[in-house]
């Protein structure tokens, strides 16, 4: 079954840290381009990172260039996010997604998200 | 300020059709790059409804449709169910700013 589990997330205070990850199972993880994209409370979608199978190409939104940095490990089937700076606008819930080259780069399979909220 | 126009909200009754416009401009959709679907049921991830631009993945019934011409794209629901009440987003790559957009989504409602 492939699945993406997201954890890391939590309560932490403005200008802090937290390092989320997200395991993978069922698909190798190595031939897919990952994102990681975000919901803030009663709000909609935004892309917020991207990451190439081989680490090659990265994208970032401009909302976290500076501060956040995504990477993969391919032997661990995991892809992080660690964010620094953190503000009360990153409070949300973080999902990380797979994009497909069989769906023309459509971000196909999703976790269920991990919970980030940012207030001191 | 979202990158792609989407409308706030749309409804209709048990049957009919509605549609969900995404406009986007030439860096993004007017460029060439392929519009995605998603829909979110509340409390739940969002899954892909359609992808580049007017195909279905497997599972998703015929009763939704996509098109996309130049800078717009729009999603089409027939039959409307009640269990279509959910958000629509629509989603593409802008080349200027190297990023994947999002619309700010849409909440459709069934009468």
């Amino acid at each position: 079954e492939v699945q993406l589990v997201e954890s890391g997330g939590g309560l932490t205070q403005p200008g802090g840290s937290l390092r989320l990850s997200c395991v993978v199972s069922g698909f190798d993880f190595s031939r897919y381009s990952m994102n990681w994209v975000r919901q803030a409370p009663g709000k909609g979608l935004e892309w917020i990172s991207y990451i190439s199978g081989t680490s090659g190409t990265i994208y970032y939104a401009d909302s976290v260039k500076g501060r956040f940095t995504v990477s993969r490990d391919n032997a661990k089937n995991s892809l992080y996010l660690q964010m620094n700076s953190l503000r009360a606008e990153d409070t949300a819930l973080y999902y990380c997604s797979r994009c497909s080259g069989w769906y023309r780069d459509a971000f196909d399979i999703w976790g269920q998200g991990t919970t980030v909220t940012v207030s001191s | 300020q979202s990158v792609l126009t989407q409308p706030p909200s749309v409804s209709g009754a048990p049957g009919q059709r509605v549609t969900i416009s995404c406009t986007g401009s030439s860096s993004n959709l007017g460029a060439g790059y392929d519009v995605h679907w998603y829909q979110q049921l509340p409390g739940t991830a969002p899954k892909v409804l359609i992808y580049g631009n007017n195909n279905r993945p497997s599972g998703v019934p015929d009763r939704f449709s996509g098109s996309k011409s130049d800078t717009s794209a729009s999603l089409a629901i027939t039959g409307l169910q009640a269990e279509d009440e959910a958000d629509y987003y629509c989603q593409s790559f802008d080349g200027s700013l190297s990023a994947y957009v999002f619309g700010a989504g849409t909440k459709v409602t069934v009468l």
